[in-house]
């Protein structure tokens, strides 16, 4: 049973537009939620968080938003380079869960120069 | 200066046998993950050690077992490796905290990419 759900396996974007990347949760006791960014043969890297007594997190291209009564959030890259194309994992967290994430499957991200 | 480091890289290895990888922070961080990313890609949590205490322990078979002789490492033995056991394998960490999600950025090992033939 997946918790945490990215239903796109992959974007393909022109350099310089926007790239917004989606996830979906079930778990209504998620309180923290955090985007990571992979590189073939690297591990993933953390890239923006937000906590669910927020609906936005900016930081600088990156910014995260989250709709609490759909489930729902998204990473948006603006503008979008081409040494952003990497896979992009969305992951989430409860406070009574200890420490554990739970990932979702990744979308792979292209940006065409 | 790598933050988190596993060795080895690369493992490749038989059926039956018993190996190890090993994983260092150097990010002063209290709290240390194995993953585990199968054929689909998903990252499974496998194990989480909290200053050297077993706090996530997922279903995972026996055959696997943590070890974490300080809080700086945490390493993985597994015994009678399986072909299911093929798979990249990473080391994370954090600063842990119990109740203080913000603190569960966890930073990524490069992985270890088991080949069980």
């Amino acid at each position: 049973d997946q918790q945490v759900k990215q239903n796109s396996p992959s974007l393909s974007v022109q350099e310089g537009r926007i790239s917004i990347l989606n996830c979906d949760y079930t778990n209504s006791m998620f309180d923290y939620f955090l985007w990571y960014k992979k590189y073939p043969a690297e591990g993933p890297t953390f890239l923006i968080s937000i906590s669910s007594i927020k609906d936005k997190n900016e930081d600088g291209r990156f910014t995260v938003f989250l709709n609490k009564s759909a489930k729902h959030l998204s990473l948006h890259i603006v503008p979008s380079q081409p040494g952003d194309s990497a896979v992009y994992f969305c992951a989430a967290s409860a406070m009574d869960s200890s420490y554990k994430l739970i990932f979702g499957s990744g979308t792979r991200l292209l940006v065409r120069p | 200066d790598t933050a988190v480091s596993q060795t080895p890289k690369y493992l490749v290895t038989q059926m039956g046998n018993d190996k190890s990888i090993k994983c260092e922070q150097n990010l002063g961080h209290d709290t240390m993950y194995w993953y585990k990313q199968d054929s689909k890609k998903f990252l499974k949590i496998m194990f989480s050690y909290n200053n050297k205490e077993l706090i996530i322990n997922e279903t995972v078979p026996n055959r696997f077992s943590p070890k974490s002789p300080d809080k700086a490492h945490l390493n993985l033995h597994i015994n009678s490796l399986e072909l299911g056991d093929s798979a990249v394998y990473f080391c994370a960490s954090s600063q842990g905290g119990r109740g203080e999600s913000s603190y569960n950025e966890q930073f990524f090992g490069p992985g270890t990419r088991l080949t069980v033939l």
